[in-house]
């Protein structure tokens, strides 16, 4: 069984610019999340997808990051424009359902805002 | 609201010792308890899991851990590490559903490096 894709795997940009990242979850799994993992912090939910509907974005700083994930498939996460606070790891992660508690991460992005 | 504290940053630890990795968390309703294991460059894999029953959870690699309600924490402990083993370990809380709190949303903590010496 494949795993999660994730793409790209590094990104580099200067402050203002803007990025995408792309998330292909695991065949089946209805739910998908987008994590930021900060160096030296644990992974933060940004964004929780059920098939192509928000189920929380609470944590998403909707001024900059938005999240899509068209016929309840592949999702991308882009941030536009992007500030040195930004660079961090992009965890896309994906399960079952909503009720499944087990989560299936991608290798990550990792971005770097110069 | 959940949090989760891993009272050591770093474990520096050599090959066949034992090894705990301490996570203590912070909920007034019941939770569900995860450690993860990342390893340089790749995503979080699932170790274990705690959701009811058995206190004492066996996971992958020969890794366990204790939920001690009492005492708030969710110990990972192996008794006789690998060089293998050195990776980043997470614990994390999701929300059983109970009191409003959020099913299904995982609230990591810090992570603690561990590193198997030779």
């Amino acid at each position: 069984e494949a795993g999660v894709a994730q793409s790209p795997r590094y990104k580099i940009i200067e402050k203002r610019q803007s990025v995408a990242f792309w998330c292909n979850p695991i065949s089946g799994h209805a739910t998908l999340y987008w994590y930021q993992q900060i160096l030296g912090q644990g992974p933060k939910l940004l964004i929780q997808f059920q098939n192509n509907g928000v189920v929380d974005d609470s944590q998403l700083p909707k001024d900059r990051f938005s999240a899509e994930r068209l016929k309840g498939v592949d999702s991308t996460l882009k941030i536009q424009p992007a500030k040195l606070e930004d660079s961090a790891v992009y965890l896309c992660a994906s399960s079952l359902g909503t009720r499944i508690l087990e989560q299936f991460f991608g290798p990550g992005t990792r971005l770097t805002v110069l | 609201a959940q949090s989760v504290t891993q009272l050591d940053s770093q474990v520096p630890v050599f090959e066949e010792a034992p090894v705990e990795l301490r996570c203590n968390y912070s909920s007034s309703v019941s939770v569900y308890l995860f450690w993860y294991v990342q390893y340089p460059n790749q995503g979080l894999q699932l170790l274990l899991k705690y959701l009811s029953g058995s206190t004492l959870v066996k996971g992958i690699n020969g890794f366990e851990a204790e939920f001690n309600k009492s005492q708030t924490s969710f110990h990972l402990r192996k008794p006789s590490v690998h060089i293998s083993d050195t990776a980043e370990y997470f614990c994390a809380v999701s929300g059983s559903g109970a009191g409003g709190t959020s099913y299904g949303k995982l609230t990591f903590g810090q992570g603690t490096i561990l590193t198997v010496h030779p």
